[in-house]
């Protein structure tokens, strides 16, 4: 079957850093991506890992291992903005399947 | 402002009503997805066009579900018959589709929020 694992929530203090994990089990890999969805909006997409390492983008940054079937996305020098909630998704290349495998989300609070 | 829109933002109907969305692409995304996202979920897709075909349909969306997308660019999407479990955030995305994953992207609309009564 399809699955994607998230804790469904973290508390982090202003200025420190974070991690979100993701461990996924899928009938194929093309790709995981992350994305950061606040309250009431449309999720906005953070960043994107196909080969195993880390990718950073400024204060944030992301790591897979395809072996393991997991990924992070960590979080520097926290704002009270990154309070939202993480959604990770996993891209299935099983036949012409485009449509990407989410998670619940990891609703992360950011606190002073 | 060239992203994703979606109209109208917000839809109150009563129980059994049609109701319909409209999502605009990314001008030259060639793909577009509807999804569909209750409070604490995750998106779940509903169905995906690349052009004007439709290739997916998730088995999950009844038949009261329909979507459309004529002439390539703009779709819509009709529930019939709402029910009050209809009540959620339907969610638009487009990509520019391509051999490479990271032109897949997928770029979100605002989203219309949906109340059955």
């Amino acid at each position: 079957g399809q699955n994607i694992d998230q804790p469904t929530e973290m508390t982090a203090t202003e200025g420190a850093i974070v991690q979100i994990n993701c461990t996924y089990q899928t009938s194929g890999f093309n790709g995981l991506f992350w994305y950061q969805q606040h309250a009431g909006e449309a999720p906005t997409f953070l960043s994107y890992n196909v080969l195993d390492g880390l990718e950073e983008k400024g204060r944030f940054s992301s790591f897979l291992s395809r072996s393991k079937g997991y990924s992070y996305l960590l979080l520097k020098e926290l704002q009270m903005k990154d309070s939202a909630s993480y959604l990770c998704a996993v891209r299935d290349n099983a036949g012409n399947n485009r449509k990407l495998i989410w998670g619940l989300g990891t609703s992360l609070a950011v606190n002073p | 402002d060239t992203g994703v829109s979606q109209n109208p933002r917000h839809k109150i109907t009563k129980r059994g009503q049609n109701v319909t969305f409209r999502c605009d692409p990314i001008s030259e995304h060639n793909r577009l997805y509807w999804y569909r996202q209750t409070l604490g979920q995750g998106p779940e897709f509903l169905t995906y066009f690349q052009n004007e075909a439709q290739l997916e349909k998730s088995r999950l969306l009844s038949d009261r579900f329909s979507a459309e997308r004529p002439k390539g660019s703009f779709s819509t999407l009709e529930i019939q018959r709402t029910e009050q479990g209809d009540s959620a955030m339907y969610l638009c995305a487009s990509s520019l589709g391509s051999h490479g994953p990271p032109l897949d992207t997928q770029y979100f609309g605002p989203g219309t929020r949906l109340t059955v009564l």
